[in-house]
């Protein structure tokens, strides 16, 4: 099965301050799924990537998947308290039967 | 984006009883919706992917009979904890994914589920 390794596991940002999130894959992604969770509530979706060198922004969001297809990043510009929260990276397996394989989740934490 | 829900939000219930999880997709139909679950700040762990029409495929290690998934319409799934145990306790995520544009998947809100 697909693993999925996200770094750092939990960070905190003073507000205004950019942060990046690491999705490391033990397979070739051939789907990368962002999603955002608050705790004890169900996930947003944020983006999805799929081919090598693909990169998405979304207002203040924006995630890259490596060319290699291995690795992807989530970057947050000039974060803000709404940006708190609990992030997901989830992966389609190569079967293509959109069964995703989620890593741990990166928590991250805004100072005001 | 599509919108999905899960019924109840939150439930209690004893050990030995059985208690029955819905999610439903309110404004797309869903051929396929996914059962998850979230022990506390681990990731999600599929549990099975339930199919209009057709029998759940679960995922090794989850117990069928345990976990009665039912896919009875394109916007309803139903899941099922049979017998539960304080185990079982857990956050139930469900997510649909639109049948017009597969690699789009929507979750659900998720169902606390406390055994006591």
């Amino acid at each position: 099965s697909q693993e999925l390794e996200q770094s750092p596991q939990s960070l905190i940002v003073q507000e205004g301050k950019n942060l990046t999130i690491n999705c490391t894959s033990s397979k070739t992604l051939y789907g990368l799924y962002w999603y955002k969770q608050k705790y004890g509530e169900g996930l947003i979706f944020l983006m999805m990537l799929q081919k090598g060198g693909e990169e998405k922004s979304h207002e203040k969001i924006t995630a890259k998947l490596d060319e290699k297809k291995q690795q992807s990043s989530l970057h947050i510009t000039a974060s803000q308290p709404s940006h708190a929260g609990i992030y997901l990276c989830g992966a389609d397996g190569e079967t293509n039967d959109y069964k995703l394989s989620f890593g741990a989740g990166t928590t991250v934490t805004v100072r005001a | 984006g599509a919108v999905v829900s899960q019924h109840p939000s939150r439930v209690i219930c004893k050990s030995g009883t059985s208690v029955k999880i819905e999610c439903r997709s309110l404004d797309f139909q869903a051929t396929t919706m996914f059962w998850y679950r979230q022990f506390p700040k681990k990731s999600l762990m599929l549990m099975a992917t339930s199919n209009e029409g057709s029998k759940a495929t679960y995922e090794q290690g989850v117990e069928k009979d345990k976990f009665l998934i039912n896919h009875a319409s394109l916007t309803l799934s139903t899941l099922t904890v049979t017998s539960a145990h304080p185990e079982d306790s857990s956050f139930y995520i469900c997510s649909a994914r639109l049948a017009s544009s597969p690699y789009e998947q929507y979750f659900g809100p998720g169902t606390r589920l406390t055994v006591t």
